[in-house]
């Protein structure tokens, strides 16, 4: 099976304008989860999809949202960027039953905001 | 706040010489315990799981962790590392079994030839 793909892997914006981040899931996957990595905060949950609904969300601003499609690909969109939304965001996702569910793990999108 | 806590941040070691990292968790109740590894240059991969069941479980690469429910612990062990261990690795608990991964702040393992 191939893997979780995310596009694009490198992209360098500018203070205020926005970005859409793309993930493909494992075929047969239906939960997609999105992270944020960085040095000082580490890995930190975004928000989790499941058939097109949101069924969990972290602790980020409402600049920060994610939608998925019904082949269970998902986007995340940050608008007005900050410099400090600089990090290296992960899409991750899922298979199993639902108390047993392991996530994989995409290469990653590496943001640069200047 | 619960929290996952990994104690070292950073650890160096020879090639043969044996391997802990340890995790903690603050979460109650039933709970899915990981552990993922960032080669470094590579993705976040899959070393271990634990749902339930026989305590001490194995992973890729001759890792294993161990749950003690008591202690809320769930650290990781290599007999023999290999210069190839050297990796950030992170644990991570899954507690109320949909898709959010609560992670530790990472542990840097060098492994020197």
């Amino acid at each position: 099976k191939a893997g979780v793909t995310q596009t694009p892997r490198y992209l360098i914006k500018t203070r205020g304008q926005q970005v859409t981040l793309s993930c493909s899931p494992i075929s047969g996957h239906r939960s997609v989860s999105w992270y944020q990595q960085t040095p000082g905060q580490g890995l930190q949950f975004l928000f989790e999809y499941f058939s097109e609904t949101q069924r969990n969300k972290g602790n980020f601003p409402g600049r920060f949202s994610g939608r998925q499609f019904s082949n269970s690909r998902s986007e995340m969109n940050v608008s007005t960027l900050e410099l400090g939304d600089s990090a290296l965001y992960l899409c991750a996702s899922s298979g199993g039953t639902r108390y047993q569910e392991t996530q994989y793990f995409g290469p990653g999108t590496r943001l640069l905001v200047l | 706040a619960q929290s996952v806590s990994q104690h070292n941040h950073h650890v160096i070691l020879s090639e043969a010489a044996s391997l802990e990292l340890g995790c903690n968790y603050s979460y109650g109740g039933t709970v899915n315990l990981f552990w993922y590894v960032q080669y470094p240059g590579q993705h976040l991969q899959l070393l271990l799981k634990y749902f339930s069941g026989d305590p001490l479980v194995k992973g890729i690469k001759g890792f294993e962790a161990e749950f003690i429910k008591s202690k809320f612990s769930f650290n990781l062990r290599k007999p023999s590392v290999q210069w190839s261990d050297t990796a950030e690795y992170f644990c991570a608990v899954n507690p109320d079994s949909w898709g959010k991964l609560q992670f530790g702040a990472g542990t840097q393992v060098v492994v020197t030839p």
